[in-house]
């Protein structure tokens, strides 16, 4: 079954970086675009970038432009989100996931990233 | 696009049928003829679970209880008994016009 595990979340100090990681299974990764969607605390879903299956394309939220880098290495299955010049209010839950029908289809569990010095 | 759902919280009757707007700022058919209109369920503590693609269609394993309306810039979802594990918050989301993908702001759906 397809499963998405997001990891690398943590505690980081605002104007720092860090990198999350997707590694997926159950499916053919190098033929979907993926997303990363996140969720403030007790807040809504916010969409914040997408890649092609194959990388050529990157889309992402006008809050996180010029500050993050979504990639994706389709020879280890695995999704990153490069987070630089981080905000307390970059802090949520990020999501992974995979695309379907133009929408995110499944979803991770989702690794937390608080921005907090 | 800015999605404008209603209402924010909606108090449920077991059994009892229950529906939530989702309006968009613009028509939401795209160059193509499609219209990319989703609904999420956030059950507490849980990831995101998309319901309903393409404003109409069940994903796989979802309840036919649930069920997706609409055209142009006004959308439903619509529950049509509600059960116990229904409880959580629900999102629509479109990808019509985008990037960016935009999603309203959420209901939360309580018995």
């Amino acid at each position: 079954q397809v499963q998405l595990m997001e990891s690398g979340g943590g505690v980081v100090q605002p104007g720092r970086s860090l990198r999350l990681s997707c590694e997926a299974s159950g499916f053919t990764f190098s033929s979907y675009s993926i997303y990363w969607v996140r969720q403030a605390p007790g807040m809504g879903l916010e969409w914040v970038a997408v890649i092609s299956y194959d990388g050529s394309n990157k889309f992402y939220a006008d809050s996180v432009k010029g500050r993050f880098t979504i990639s994706r290495d389709n020879s280890k299955n695995t999704l990153y989100l490069h987070m630089n010049s981080l905000r307390p209010e970059d802090t949520a839950v990020y999501y992974c996931a995979k695309d379907e029908n133009s929408s995110p289809q499944y979803w991770g569990h989702g690794t937390l990233v608080i921005v907090s010095s | 696009v800015v999605l404008t759902q209603s209402p924010l919280y909606l108090p449920v009757t077991l059994g009892q049928p229950a529906s939530i707007s989702c309006r968009s700022s613009q028509g939401l058919v795209n160059i193509n003829g499609n219209t990319y209109l989703s609904w999420f369920q956030q059950r507490p503590g849980q990831s995101p679970r998309r319901l309903i693609y393409r404003v109409s269609n069940r994903d796989s394993g979802v309840p036919d209880r649930f069920s997706g309306s609409g055209s142009g810039t006004d959308f439903t979802l619509k529950i049509s008994r509600v059960e116990a594990e229904d409880v959580g918050i629900y999102y629509c989301l479109q990808g019509s016009h985008s990037p960016p993908w935009t999603f309203g702001q959420g209901t939360r759906v309580d018995i």
